[in-house]
């Protein structure tokens, strides 16, 4: 049972930033944003993960809203093996599982 | 990160057969990994929690006989799909959490692709 909503499919230039919105309205206060992607055929790829403050690590930056009700993944410059589909998941950090929506369909074209 | 392996990659068998699905943590000791099924086009669905030195925990609508979960050591949890039938092709993975306990990510290994025939 996702908690969280996202477009289905977007479209990037190659070299442009690409930005992944996801609204997550019910996150609780103990809830972390994570972001996953998954590239055809392979296991998901671990992004990056917050609580509330800003992120940003060598893949990407993570800007979540000031009421956590929404958060953006950035990838600074978008290339085109950053086709794949994108997921947003809500999870207590000691929660065990992971469940997954229906992320976002990322097309990188050049 | 943390790395986790499956073995095969791909498998194909003919129906009536039982297949075996190996996941390994293969640099971090996980009492507890994951056993997901992604058939085309959708995605990732949750079937079972397996631990180390106990039953496994199935999602409701799992048949637990059909997917038998072995954790018998801190690196290594297998998947075993009994009597496989062509609805039951599909890619598989399984994950494990990393390391550092407290920071919550999981790693997901790279997949398991069953065709039954």
């Amino acid at each position: 049972d996702a908690k969280t909503t996202q477009p289905p499919s977007m479209d990037c230039a190659e070299g442009r930033a690409a930005n992944l919105p996801c609204n997550h309205s019910t996150i609780s206060g103990n809830e972390y944003v994570y972001w996953y992607r998954q590239i055809h055929s392979q296991g998901p790829q671990y992004i990056i993960h917050g609580l509330k403050n800003n992120e940003t690590n060598e893949m990407a930056s993570l800007i979540i809203t000031e009421d956590r009700k929404s958060s953006t993944l950035i990838l600074p410059h978008a290339t085109l093996r950053d086709t794949a589909v994108y997921y947003c998941i809500v999870r207590p950090n000691n929660n065990n599982d992971m469940r997954f929506g229906a992320g976002t369909r990322l097309t990188v074209k050049p | 990160g943390a790395v986790v392996s499956q073995h095969p990659s791909r498998v194909i068998c003919k129906s009536g057969t039982s297949v075996k699905i190996e996941c390994r943590s293969l640099d971090f000791q996980a009492t507890t990994m994951f056993w997901y099924r992604q058939f085309p086009k959708q995605s990732l669905m949750l079937m079972a929690t397996s631990n180390e030195g106990s039953k496994a925990t199935y999602e409701q609508g799992v048949e637990k006989d059909k997917f038998l979960i072995n954790h018998a050591s801190l690196t290594l949890s297998t998947l075993t799909v009994t009597s496989a039938h062509p609805e039951d092709s599909s890619f598989y993975i399984c994950s494990a959490r990393g390391g550092h306990a407290n920071t919550g990510e999981l790693f997901f290994g790279e997949g398991s692709r069953l065709t039954v025939l």
